[in-house]
C-alpha cells in the first residue's frame, strides 16, 4: 500500500522555465509534508516543508503548495537552473509517529 | 541542525557474509534514529528507528536488525547477507518531536 505517491518518474523542463513536480497521498492523518533533494550516490538533503495549518511555504525559488482536501502536494521551482536537476521525494508524516512515508521520486532535468 | 557521518561509501560483500554498517550523529542529543534502503528505481524504504539507546522499531520483515549501543551511534548488521540485501542504504536523525530528518551520504552495498 503506496500512501505517498510521486506518480510521474521523470520531467524535463527548459532552464528559466517552472518546474512542478507533484505528490499524493491517502492518508487523511498526515499533517507534515517535506521535499528532499537527492543526487546520485549521496543522501538526500532537505529543501522546504508544510504543516497542515498552511497551503503555502515559499524559500527563494521554492514553493510548496498543499491542497489538502485533494490530499496533493507540489513543489514548484522558478527559475529552474541546470543545478537543480536531481530525484524530488515528498515525505509525508503524523506528528508524534516520529516517521516518514517517502515517494518514489521524480527525476528532474533541466535543459540548458 | 544534524550532521550524519555514515561510512563505509562503498561495500562489495558475498552472499552468507555478515555485515556492519555504523552511523554516528553531531549537533543533536537524544535524536530519533533512522535506516533507510533505497533499492534501485524505488524510493526510500524505511527499515528501523530508534527514539532512544536500546529501542529499535523494526518496520520490514528481513534479514537485518539494528542496534543502538549509544546515543549518538546507530548500526545495521546482517548475519548472512542475501543477493536481495544489495542496495542503497541511508542513515538519518531527527529531532525528538518529528521534523526535519537529516541524511548521512549512504552506502552502497553490492552483494555478489
Amino acid at each position: 500500500d503506496q500512501q505517498v505517491k510521486q506518480n510521474s518518474p521523470s520531467l524535463s523542463v527548459q532552464e528559466g522555465r517552472i518546474s512542478i513536480l507533484n505528490c499524493d497521498y491517502t492518508n487523511s492523518m498526515f499533517d507534515y509534508f517535506l521535499w528532499y533533494k537527492k543526487y546520485p550516490a549521496e543522501g538526500p538533503t532537505f529543501l522546504i516543508s508544510i504543516s497542515s495549518i498552511k497551503d503555502k511555504n515559499e524559500d527563494g525559488r521554492f514553493t510548496v503548495f498543499l491542497n489538502k482536501s485533494a490530499k496533493h502536494l507540489s513543489l514548484h521551482i522558478v527559475p529552474s537552473q541546470p543545478g537543480d536537476s536531481a530525484v524530488y521525494f515528498c515525505a509525508a508524516s503524523r506528528r508524534g509517529t516520529y516517521k516518514y512515508i517517502f515517494g518514489t521520486g521524480t527525476r528532474l532535468k533541466v535543459l540548458a | 541542525s544534524q550532521t550524519i557521518h555514515q561510512w563505509p561509501a562503498t561495500l562489495v560483500q558475498p552472499v552468507g557474509s555478515p555485515l556492519s554498517l555504523e552511523c554516528t550523529v553531531e549537533g543533536t542529543s537524544n535524536p530519533n534514529l533512522y535506516w533507510y534502503r533505497q533499492a534501485a528505481g524505488r524510493g526510500l524504504q524505511l527499515l528501523f528507528y530508534s527514539v532512544g539507546i536500546g529501542q529499535i522499531s523494526s518496520e520490514v520483515p528481513q534479514n537485518l536488525s539494528a542496534s543502538r549501543p549509544q546515543d549518538r551511534q546507530f548500526i545495521l548488521s546482517s548475519k548472512k547477507l542475501l543477493l536481495s540485501d544489495s542496495g542503497f542504504y541511508l542513515c538519518a536523525g531527527g529531532g525528538r518531536g518529528g521534523g526535519i530528518q537529516y541524511f548521512g551520504a549512504g552506502t552502497r552495498l553490492s552483494v555478489l
